[in-house]
């Protein structure tokens, strides 16, 4: 399984802080990619990253890979109120599936 | 971006009933749609792959039987959850990839939460 895991598992923190999510996936990946769920809702896709990519950026949102570690990291800068939410990472290997992470709790507070 | 319709967005039934989830790419044709289950704070659970055509793949732990996928055209997939149960109860959400989704982009839908009494 590429189940991936993710810490913390929530986190809070406050209007215009940063936050920043881990995500660990245990075999090899094509890409790895970021999803938003609010609550009761379905995933919005944020952001792919290719296994020969070691960084991305897309808006307030920074993505790392190190496959070396078989990691990813998802910095949002600045965060807002709005960006409260579920943040899950998902592994893409050799078939194409998509594996998800535990997923990150975050609460920003105004 | 693409968009994927789900409907209904909840369903609340008696147990032993059955249920349709119908899943529709709008604006796509998705060659490949996935059908997953999440429990409440917990991650989404890949149930099955539904691929235009063929027979559905499903997860290991995943009933057959339980759990009908079909995936007649292009833009339409339907998981059907049959004789429902109280733990049958969950969010369910599908995903489809389209032609061009070969980077392994999903646009998912909007989830349908079934509550079964």
């Amino acid at each position: 399984s590429q189940q991936g895991e993710e810490d913390p598992q929530a986190l809070s923190i406050q209007e215009g802080e940063n936050a920043t999510m881990n995500c660990s996936y245990k075999t090899s990946i094509n890409n790895l990619q970021w999803y938003r769920q609010n609550s009761g809702r379905g995933l919005v896709h944020l952001i792919l990253i290719r296994s020969n990519e070691r960084e991305k950026h897309s808006g307030r949102l920074r993505v790392t890979l190190d496959t070396s570690k078989k990691s990813s990291s998802l910095l949002i800068t600045a965060s807002r109120a709005a960006d409260t939410a579920s943040y899950f990472c998902a592994a893409s290997g050799s078939a194409r599936q998509l594996t998800f992470g535990s997923g990150t709790q975050l609460t920003v507070l105004p | 971006g693409a968009v994927v319709s789900q409907h209904p967005s909840w369903v609340i039934c008696k147990s032993g009933t059955s249920v349709k989830i119908e899943c529709r790419s709008l604006d796509f044709q998705a060659t490949t749609m996935f059908w997953y289950r999440q429990f409440p704070k917990q991650s989404l659970m890949l149930m099955a792959t539904s691929n235009e055509g063929s027979k559905a793949t499903y997860e290991q732990g995943v009933e057959k039987d339980k759990f009908l996928i079909n995936h007649a055209s292009l833009t339409l997939s339907t998981l059907t959850v049959t004789s429902a149960h109280p733990e049958d109860s969950s969010f369910y959400i599908c995903s489809a990839r389209g032609r061009t989704g070969a980077t392994g982009e999903l646009f998912f839908g909007e989830g349908s939460r079934l509550t079964v009494l």
